[in-house]
């Protein structure tokens, strides 16, 4: 089975600008999890998804949303970038999302804000 | 306010040794743990849990205590193998969350002399 994909890898963008960052879960998975990392603050949960619908969400300014498709595909959207959202953004899906459902991570996108 | 904390940046271990990453956690409705290993460049990968039900679970070198009453709980990886040089971290789930939301720790950077 393939893994989770995140698109694009890397991406450089100005202050102000919005970005889309994209995560195709391991296929059959229903659960999409989205998290920020930052160096010294460990992996901060954004939000998550689940058959199209935000279940759970981290404490993020309404600047950072996300959506999921019919096909458990997840974007994630951060609008009026600042340079504190340079970051890696990692996407993990799971079956179903229960809480011992094992969680998989994609690679990450790396975004830079200058 | 870090409900996770893990407070050793970094670890350094002779190959065949044993290594011991600590954790400490704050929230008393977290009830169930994870350690996760992350490479550079991929994503979290799991490598073993524990419920609060139990204070121990091993799974080949692999070892993870749980001390409830400390709320502590550490990885113990014997013997300790090159490979197993990465950043570990711990994460926790709270038992009113629906849904797959992890509260990570900081991470801590594990190098194995050979």
């Amino acid at each position: 089975k393939a893994g989770v994909t995140q698109t694009p890898r890397y991406l450089i963008k100005t202050r102000g600008q919005q970005v889309t960052l994209s995560c195709s879960p391991i296929s059959g998975h229903r659960s999409v999890s989205w998290y920020q990392q930052t160096p010294g603050q460990g992996l901060q949960f954004l939000f998550e998804y689940f058959s199209e619908t935000q279940r759970n969400k981290g404490n993020f300014p309404g600047r950072f949303s996300g959506r999921q498709f019919s096909n458990s595909r997840s974007e994630m959207n951060v609008s009026t970038l600042e340079l504190g959202d340079s970051a890696l953004y990692l996407c993990a899906s799971s079956l179903v999302g229960m809480r011992t459902d094992t969680q998989y991570f994609g690679p990450g996108t790396r975004l830079t804000v200058l | 306010d870090q409900q996770v904390k893990q407070n050793s940046p970094s670890l350094s271990v002779q190959e065949g040794r044993i290594s011991i990453l600590n954790c400490d956690y704050t929230n008393s409705m977290f009830d169930y743990f994870l350690w996760y290993k992350k490479y550079p460049a991929e994503g979290p990968t799991f490598l073993i849990s524990i419920s609060s039900i139990k204070d121990k679970n091993e799974d080949g070198r692999f070892t993870v205590f749980l001390n409830k009453s400390a709320k502590h709980l550490s990885l113990h990886i014997v013997p300790s193998q090159p490979g197993d040089s990465a950043v570990y971290f711990c994460a926790a789930s709270a038992r009113e969350t629906s849904g797959s939301r992890l509260t990570f720790g900081e991470g801590t950077q594990l190098t194995v002399n050979p």
